[in-house]
Parts: C-alpha cells; sequence; structure tokens
C-alpha cells in the first residue's frame, strides 16, 4: 500500500488561481518532502518540511504538515501555465538504519489553463 | 551540465531478452537509488548503493540485477524481459544515505513487447 496518498488525483485551475493538494501518509516520518513532474521528465525536489515544522514556504509554494492527522498540504499561489505537471509527496521513514528510503505517494496531476 | 543522466532514454524490446539501463551522476554524491513507476504514476523505490554498496534491496525479482562500479554509476540490467516490466525507470541520487533530497535522473521508458 502506498505510505503517501495524494488528494484530489487531479487538479484543473485557471492561471492566476491558487491550486491545493493534500497527502496523508501512514507511519510516523522524520521529514515529508514535495515533488514536481513535468511529462516526460524526471522527478524535481521542490521543499521539504521536518516532522517539527508545522508550515514552510519557498516562493510561490506554502507547506503544512499536521502529524497528528499524518497529513500534508502543497498549496501553489498565483499559478501560472508552467506550474502544469503531476506533484508528489514522499515520506521518508522514521528509523534510518536501512538507508533513505522514500515512499511516494500517487501524485496530484495538476493542469493550469492559460 | 545534466546533474543525473540515463541512458537510454527509451527502450523497446521483446520478451524474453536482456537489456540494461544506465546511470551516471556528476554531483559527487554517495547514494544512488532505481526506481520503477508503473502506469498508474506510483513511484516505488527498488534498489539503492551507498558507496557501491548495497543498502536498500526492495522485494523485487532477481531478474533485475543492479550494479555499481564506481560511486557515480549504477546500472540496472533486466533478464529475460516480461510484459509487466515496460514502465519508466528513473535513477537517482543523494549525498548520503541520510540526506533526504534526491535529484533525479530524466528516466528510461522501458517497453516489452
Amino acid at each position: 500500500s502506498q505510505q503517501g496518498e495524494e488528494d484530489p488525483q487531479a487538479l484543473s485551475i485557471q492561471e492566476g488561481e491558487n491550486a491545493t493538494m493534500n497527502c496523508s501518509y501512514k507511519t510516523s516520518i522524520n521529514n515529508l518532502q514535495w515533488y514536481r513532474q513535468n511529462s516526460g521528465r524526471g522527478l524535481v525536489h521542490l521543499i521539504l518540511i521536518r516532522s517539527n515544522e508545522r508550515e514552510k514556504h519557498s516562493g510561490r509554494l506554502r507547506v503544512t504538515l499536521d502529524t497528528s492527522k499524518k497529513s500534508s498540504s502543497l498549496l501553489i499561489t498565483a499559478s501560472r501555465a508552467a506550474d502544469t505537471a503531476s506533484y508528489f509527496c514522499a515520506t521518508d521513514g522514521l528509523i534510518k538504519a536501512a538507508g533513505n528510503k522514500l515512499t511516494f505517494g500517487g501524485g496530484t496531476r495538476v493542469l493550469v489553463k492559460p | 551540465d545534466t546533474a543525473v543522466s540515463q541512458t537510454p532514454k527509451y527502450l523497446v524490446t521483446q520478451m524474453g531478452n536482456d537489456k540494461s539501463i544506465k546511470c551516471e551522476q556528476n554531483l559527487g554524491h554517495d547514494t544512488m537509488y532505481w526506481y520503477k513507476q508503473d502506469s498508474k504514476k506510483f513511484l516505488k523505490i527498488m534498489f539503492s548503493y551507498n558507496n557501491k554498496e548495497l543498502i536498500i534491496n526492495e522485494t523485487v525479482p532477481n531478474r533485475f540485477s543492479p550494479k555499481s562500479p564506481d560511486k557515480a554509476h549504477l546500472n540496472l540490467h533486466i533478464n529475460s524481459l516480461e510484459l509487466g516490466d515496460s514502465a519508466v525507470y528513473f535513477c537517482a541520487s543523494s549525498r548520503d544515505h541520510y540526506t533526504d533530497t534526491q535529484y533525479f535522473g530524466p528516466g528510461t521508458r522501458l517497453t516489452v513487447l
């Protein structure tokens, strides 16, 4: 089963609007990351939030983390056509004895219409 | 100046064949990974090497054999290819096996006919 599951699976918005997507996970974590994948490309790291942080900003990105609910949200403000991509959350394991194993969710496909 | 590169980008082959995918990173990282992304976009880790040593080996058929000749390279060899092996395979690297941020290659789309 997927550790991280994104919601919604797909999102279509107009340029300039905000896009919000959520990620839920099952087991305790040290941190949670968000990655972006453009069509036909590899994943690109966007932002990392640690388990002792509640909110983090990076440019037009805002990430929240609620460890009590085992959930995170990614907000993209003032979206642009170039933000069209799939967005994935990834969680690590609490114990890193076995290496840095990230578990990815199924992604949210975001379409920003010009 | 591609950080993580993979070859080939596309691979189309017949069932039963053996094929290899190569990965190289020029970031000076110690740790490299192979992931499989299926048609529904789910991404699952397959292997991880740290300084040429295997540290993560998920439940993957033994037809898949990774090889790391040095810490900048991690190749994936697949024997007796099956239809279900069709997917996009991503290589990634991280500074070390405790560092969380991973850098991904562009992917290799494998199609088994």
